[in-house]
């Protein structure tokens, strides 16, 4: 069964760096999602990208996030300064051109920011 | 704008036990709704999906029916093993291409 693949699995890196996490989505889905889980909480939805760019954003979604599909097949999500509040599971997710389709999301990447 | 409302956990059920999970949902348009499970360490799976009223969801003994009227989608299991616990995370879609909203997640423990 395809699966959507997110590396790494868990990164920790120090407050006020940079960090970029990457998925692979199914290869024919079209629509491509980031949430996160703060831990214990409920899975809130950051972005969604489709034609090679961003269809919705939420709150969460400032100026310190952004997504890329450098090459057709990765999606990243950058963080440009972390900090300690960003500290959680953050989930990718595609979906196939089927409206009434649900989403496949990935394992997850655990990211902790100390 | 969209919501899904579900019961607080955790749960706590003996095996074999029947299980209810309730969920309720506001939505402007007209939503396909989801359970999603999520076993410990793991990432979200989706466990069933119903995407029109009346529809009924299964899978691995789950069900859910879609209740328009009630504005409902209750997650039932009527028989609960240890491998069943996780959090369940109830769904919705709205019409189009809105994203997926989920519910708080509700934990559920299974003892033997």
């Amino acid at each position: 069964e395809p699966e959507v693949t997110q590396t790494p699995s868990h990164q920790v890196t120090q407050m006020g760096q940079e960090v970029i996490l990457r998925c692979v989505p199914i290869s024919n889905h079209l629509y491509f999602y980031w949430y996160r889980q703060i831990l214990g909480q409920k899975v809130e939805f950051l972005v969604s990208f489709y034609n090679n760019e961003i269809s919705e954003k939420s709150e969460i979604f400032d100026d310190q996030f952004s997504v890329e599909r450098p090459d057709g097949s990765n999606f990243t999500l950058k963080i440009r300064s972390t900090k300690l509040e960003d500290s959680a599971m953050y989930f990718c997710a595609s979906r196939g051109d089927g409206g009434s389709g649900g989403y496949t999301f990935g394992s997850g990447t655990r990211l902790t920011v100390v | 704008g969209d919501s899904v409302t579900q019961m607080e956990g955790p749960v706590t059920l003996s095996e074999e036990a029947f299980l209810t999970i309730n969920c309720t949902y506001t939505a402007t348009g007209y939503p396909s709704l989801f359970w999603y499970v999520q076993y410990p360490g793991e990432g979200l799976q989706l466990l069933l999906k119903a995407t029109k009223a009346d529809d009924k969801g299964s899978n691995k003994g789950f069900e859910a029916t879609y209740r328009k009227e009630t504005t409902s989608f209750h997650l039932e299991k009527g028989s609960v093993q240890v491998s069943d616990s996780a959090v369940y995370f109830c769904a919705l879609r709205d019409s189009g291409n809105t994203p997926l909203v989920f519910g708080k997640g509700t934990r559920l423990s299974v003892i033997a």
